[in-house]
C-alpha cells in the first residue's frame, strides 16, 4: 500500500522560514509533488521532484531524498497569504496519492 | 476561461436522495479523477478515468457511479445518499498518467447530506 505522513500543523510568523516534511511508503515511486490548498479552494500544484536534491522556485523550494523516502517543502520569507494546507503527493501507478496534509498558519 | 469546472459548487440534500455532480475540463487532458476530501482535509482518490475508460476504482461503494461521456467530461452520480457522504468532492484532470503528472483541480462541490 501507500502512505504519506506529514505533520498536521505548523505555525510561523511573517518573514520566517518554515519546513514541511513528508515521509512516504509506496509500492512504486517516480517522484514527489507538492500542492497548496487555501481554505475553501482547490489544491494547486507547487512543485515536483523526480531526483534527489533541492528544487527552487522563487520563495518555495522542495527537497527529495529517495534513499530516506523523505521530502520537504521549504517556504521562505513567509507571507500571510501562505497560510494554507500543503500536501505532498506521489504517483505510483495511474493515480495521484496525497499525504495527510499540513496546515500552515502564518502570524503577523 | 476555467480549466476544470464543476457544478454545483454547493449541494444540500436529504438522506436517501440521488444527486449528480458534473465536471468538465477544457485542457485537452486524457485523464480525469474524482477525489473526496473529508472534514479532516484528507484527499482520497475515488475514481480515475483515462480516455473515457475507468482505470481506478478505489473500493468506493457502488452507490457512487462515475460516467464519462467523452474525455472532457466526468460526472459523478450518487444514489441513496448517506450522512457519511458529506464532504467536498473534487474533480481533477491531468495529461496522461505519467510520472511527472500535474493535476488540475476544479473548485470543488461541497455536499451536505441532512
Amino acid at each position: 500500500g501507500q502512505s504519506l505522513e506529514q505533520p498536521s500543523e505548523v505555525t510561523a510568523v511573517e518573514g520566517a522560514i518554515v519546513q514541511i516534511n513528508c515521509t512516504y511508503q509506496t509500492s512504486g515511486f517516480y517522484g514527489l509533488s507538492w500542492y497548496q490548498q487555501h481554505d475553501g479552494g482547490a489544491p494547486t500544484f507547487l512543485s515536483y521532484n523526480a531526483l534527489d536534491g533541492l528544487e527552487e522556485t522563487g520563495r518555495f523550494s522542495s527537497f527529495l531524498s529517495r534513499s530516506d523516502s523523505y521530502g520537504y517543502l521549504l517556504l521562505q520569507e513567509l507571507q500571510m497569504k501562505d497560510s494554507a494546507s500543503y500536501f505532498c503527493a506521489v504517483y505510483p501507478t495511474d493515480k495521484l496519492i496525497f499525504g495527510t496534509g499540513t496546515r500552515l498558519q502564518v502570524f503577523p | 476561461d476555467t480549466a476544470v469546472s464543476q457544478t454545483p459548487k454547493y449541494l444540500v440534500t436529504q438522506m436517501g436522495n440521488d444527486k449528480s455532480i458534473k465536471c468538465e475540463q477544457n485542457l485537452g487532458h486524457d485523464t480525469m479523477y474524482w477525489y473526496k476530501q473529508d472534514s479532516k482535509k484528507f484527499l482520497k482518490i475515488m475514481f480515475s478515468y483515462n480516455n473515457k475508460e475507468l482505470i481506478i476504482n478505489e473500493t468506493v461503494p457502488n452507490r457512487f457511479s462515475p460516467k464519462s461521456p467523452d474525455k472532457a467530461h466526468l460526472n459523478l452520480h450518487i444514489n441513496s445518499l448517506e450522512l457519511g457522504d458529506s464532504a467536498v468532492y473534487f474533480c481533477a484532470s491531468s495529461q496522461g498518467t505519467g510520472w511527472n503528472t500535474e493535476a488540475f483541480f476544479g473548485q470543488g462541490t461541497r455536499l451536505t447530506v441532512v
